[in-house]
């Protein structure tokens, strides 16, 4: 069973950069037909995607939104990938998640983690 | 905004059937048979009930059915249980430069 964990700070100041890792067990990063992905869900709001990224690491599509801002990568090595936001603000403060995003069969997130909450506040 | 429309909340009787709509366009919902739904309870991470439109994975109740009429999907909880009380989001994937899109999320209210 894959199994998927969210890791990095809880608190992060107003124009920082946010910095997450997915930690990614029962199975490897590194299969043909799955990207990685990352969402987030501000308190009390619904999903937001954020983007993802094919295991070569090549290949990354981002929410237009963000995209200025954010930056990806994989760890083939240590079977992690990782999500860096940029000057973040108040606004980017929500409950983060890492994700699978399955294009094997029919592009749908199958396996999630249990997401992270990220505040931006000083 | 979400790009995918749902209605923000709907409300229903144990037993009873629901129907949540997630419309789009050509380039996301209408042009692909990859919308998925899932479902949400506070505090947990979402979950994975449809996928490809009318699939169900292994261990999801047949009280989910999922549909699609051009521009439009639709998930319809039949039998309505205590338990399915929680948030619903479609997704599809999207020929724009994001790959997949969110709805905005439905709150189920069983009564």
């Amino acid at each position: 069973q894959l199994q998927l964990q969210e890791s990095g700070p809880g608190l992060v100041k107003p124009s920082e950069t946010l910095s997450l890792t997915c930690s990614v067990s029962g199975g490897s990063i590194s299969g043909s037909s799955y990207y990685w992905a990352w969402i987030r869900q501000p308190p009390g709001k619904g999903l937001e995607y954020i983007g993802s990224i094919f295991y070569t690491g090549s290949t990354y599509y981002y929410n237009p939104s963000l995209k200025s801002r954010i930056s990806t990568s994989l760890d083939t090595s240590k079977n992690q990938f990782s999500l860096r936001l940029s000057s973040v603000t108040a606004a980017d403060t929500a409950v983060y998640y890492c994700a699978r995003l399955n294009g094997g069969s029919g592009w749908h997130f199958d396996y999630w983690g249990q997401g992270t909450l990220v505040t931006v506040s000083s | 905004q979400s790009a995918l429309t749902q209605p923000t909340s709907v409300s229903g009787s144990p037993g009873q059937s629901i129907t949540i709509s997630c419309t789009g366009t050509s380039s996301d919902v209408g042009g692909y048979n990859y919308v998925s739904w899932y479902q949400q309870h506070p505090g947990k991470a979402p979950k994975l009930i449809i996928y490809e439109v009318s699939y169900r994975p292994s261990g999801v109740s047949n009280r989910f059915f999922g549909s699609k009429s051009g521009n439009t999907a639709s998930l319809t909880i039949s039998g309505l249980q205590g338990e399915d009380e929680a948030d619903y989001y479609c997704s599809s994937y999207t020929s724009t430069s994001t790959l997949e899109v969110f709805g905005g999320g439905t709150r189920l209210t069983v009564l």
